[in-house]
């Protein structure tokens, strides 16, 4: 059974810092690895889609990185704004079903 | 990217009573829609998964009795809450996947059940 855990559970940074989210997940046969953010009471935007024989994904301020041998990846926001304030979701996709952590509550400080 | 829509966006109702919630892909053809449920501060958990034209697949401990959904069309797929409580509040998001595999998700739908 795929377990997805993020880390920290929650993290507040001033204005303009860099920073970095992580997810592991133990079952390393994925076909996918999607970041998400959710906002308060709302449904999911995607940000970054890694399938398994990628290593990263950018997308502006965002990068996604891959490890599946070691099952981690990391999304790393560059120049964080207030506006990046949200719950970051990391999603694994097995070859069967897609599997959620729990996210990362970020709030960023004007 | 293609677009996922959800109707309603939130609902309220009675205990005892049902809901239904729609889930449309509305400019590709999903084979395959996967409902979610989310309660508060938890992730978001797999409740079935359904093909156009069969019968869904529940999760282990999903009453399907309880939750019942249809995939009539390739762009519509409905879950209905039968008889809910208020344990059943939660706020509930569909995803449809197409021909190139990707999954892309619905704005969800609150439902309160008082």
């Amino acid at each position: 059974k795929q377990e997805v855990t993020q880390i920290p559970a929650a993290l507040s940074v001033p204005e303009g810092e860099n920073l970095v989210l992580n997810c592991s997940f133990t079952d390393s046969a994925i076909y996918n690895l999607q970041w998400f953010r959710q906002d308060p009471g709302k449904g999911l935007t995607s940000l970054l889609l890694i399938q398994s024989s990628q290593r990263e994904q950018t997308s502006g301020r965002l990068n996604a990185s891959l490890d599946k041998s070691s099952g981690r990846s990391t999304l790393y926001i560059a120049a964080s704004q207030p506006g990046d304030s949200a719950t970051y979701l990391c999603a694994v996709r097995g070859y069967q079903k897609v599997t959620f952590g729990i996210g990362t509550k970020l709030q960023v400080i004007p | 990217g293609a677009v996922v829509s959800q109707h309603p966006s939130w609902v309220i109702c009675k205990s005892g009573t049902s809901v239904k919630i729609e889930c449309r892909s509305l400019d590709f053809q999903a084979t395959t829609m996967f409902w979610y449920r989310q309660f508060p501060k938890q992730s978001l958990m797999l409740m079935a998964t359904s093909n156009e034209g069969s019968k869904a697949t529940y999760e282990q401990g999903v009453e399907k009795d309880k939750f019942l959904i249809n995939h009539a069309s390739l762009t519509l797929s409905t879950l209905t809450v039968t008889s809910a409580h208020p344990e059943d509040s939660s706020f509930y998001i569909c995803s449809a996947r197409g021909s190139w595999n990707e999954q892309f998700f619905g704005p969800g739908t609150r439902l309160t059940v008082l």
